[in-house]
């Protein structure tokens, strides 16, 4: 059961090109919905969350469709810097005890080229 | 503040030995847990604990068994290291399991099993 899948790219995009990507999600309980982002051989971060009106941050946006249950982050401007995987991340299965738990879905890489 | 701290940074194993994954957290949160990454697997839960003095499993805990020392320390401990073990571990924190708490990562255990 794949509950967060992710094109894994991977996406290699020129400095200054938009780019975008897409999550689906299995799980129609789910409540909180984030994108991390993932460098080379280092911890996960958090980007942003995903709110229901959609949010953004400076050059990245990100939106959320229930309905549908998927999840879209977009890149504008794209620096050097953005080359990382990202994660797209949501909370389920209920565990119990009034606790969720996270689902990480594989990631999808990002180089952008010079 | 160091954040998510863990040791050691890098492990070799022979089948059949023990060892322990330390975790410590600056940030007083109350909920601790432990991943692990597998290539194309994607961030999976091993154990969390929400608060100080309850442990639960996660997805993958099957090998596994933790110790939540008091409300900085968190530690994950392989009786009998496995190949199937081969993998990079993280120690996460958040304030609590709230839905939108959000996770903080510590730099992560390469460990591999011979």
């Amino acid at each position: 059961r794949k509950e967060v899948e992710q094109d894994p790219g991977p996406f290699n995009v020129p400095e200054g090109a938009t780019v975008a990507f897409n999550c689906t999600y299995s799980n129609s309980a789910s409540q909180s919905f984030f994108w991390y982002r993932q460098d080379c051989r280092k911890e996960p971060k958090l980007l942003m969350s995903v709110y229901s009106s959609g949010n953004e941050d400076g050059r990245f946006t990100a939106q959320l469709n229930r309905a549908s249950q998927y999840i879209s982050l977009l890149i504008r401007d794209s620096k050097l810097s953005d080359s990382a995987t990202y994660l797209c991340v949501v909370n389920g299965p209920y565990s119990g005890a009034g606790s969720y738990q996270l689902t990480f879905g594989k990631g999808t890489k990002l180089s952008v080229i010079p | 503040n160091a954040g998510v701290t863990q040791t050691p940074k890098f492990q070799v194993l022979k089948t059949g030995q023990s060892m322990t994954l330390q975790c410590a957290q600056d940030m007083n949160h109350n909920s601790m847990y432990w991943y692990r990454q597998d290539p194309g697997m994607g961030l999976r839960l091993i154990y969390y604990s929400a608060s100080e003095g309850t442990t639960d499993k996660g997805e993958v805990p099957n090998g596994y068994n933790v110790s939540r020392l008091n409300k900085r320390e968190f530690s994950l401990r392989l009786e009998s290291a496995a190949p199937s073990q081969t993998s990079v571990y993280f120690c996460a924190s958040s304030e609590g399991v709230m839905v939108d708490n959000e996770q903080f990562f510590g730099p992560g255990t390469r460990l591999t099993v011979l």
